[in-house]
């Protein structure tokens, strides 16, 4: 089973500002399959960047996404109020999804 | 627009069986690009994957999972289901139903809490 590491745990940053999240793979993922999150309290968990990097649907350009390997990583540029969440990572393989364990953006 | 809605009991007692449905509404869930899963998060805790099913009924599973978890789908409601065995109160959650497209869940429900408890 593929685990995956999420760092920092916690971003402390203000609006304004960019944030830089890392994902990292015990095993190789492909890049197709290679996506991130967004979680506010008591939502569910909206896609973000999906295929390491091609936003989904009304998803804004200061998030973007890049990385291959076992190296991934989110980027929000020009944080705003809205982006203060919870960040997850998650990759598929040999039929198995699994999540990161989330990066706080506070 | 396509919605996910879940359902069933918040309560289950210990060494129960859990089970939830989510109807789709707005699309078909027989759409043959699809798949839909079923996710969970205990409370303060990450998500974690739980399986997900296509169309067709064929299925995966978390193998930490596998022994309790049945997933079906009935394409006449519009509804797929997950039944959960033997339940502990580890398996306190919110349980999400989503659809997978690809290899991400670009939809998700609104997430219904269960807790285990007697």
């Amino acid at each position: 089973e593929i685990v995956l590491s999420q760092s920092p745990g916690t971003l402390s940053l203000s609006p304004g500002d960019s944030a830089t999240l890392s994902c990292r793979a015990s095993q190789s993922v492909s890049s197709s399959y290679l996506a991130w999150y967004q979680q506010k309290p008591g939502q569910a968990p909206r896609l973000l960047i999906y295929s390491t990097s091609t936003r989904a649907t009304g998803i804004p350009d200061r998030f973007s996404g890049s990385g291959s390997g076992t190296d991934f990583t989110l980027t929000i540029s020009r944080l705003e109020a809205e982006d203060f969440a919870v960040y997850y990572c998650q990759q598929y393989g040999s039929s198995r999804w699994t999540f990161g364990q989330g990066t706080k953006v506070e | 627009q396509l919605q996910l809605q879940e359902s069933g009991p918040g309560l289950v007692k210990p060494s129960e069986t859990l089970s939830l449905t989510c109807t789709v509404s707005g699309g078909s869930i027989s759409n043959s690009n699809s798949y839909w899963g079923w996710i969970r998060q205990s409370p303060g805790k990450g998500l974690e994957w739980i399986g997900i099913i296509y169309y067709s009924g064929t299925t995966y599973y978390n193998p930490s999972l596998k022994s309790r978890v049945a997933i079906s789908v009935d394409t006449s409601q519009n509804q797929f289901s997950l039944k959960l065995s033997s339940v502990t109160a580890a398996d306190t959650a919110v349980y999400f139903c989503a659809r997978g497209l690809v290899s991400a869940f670009g939809y998700w429900g609104l997430g219904t809490l269960v807790t285990v408890s007697s």
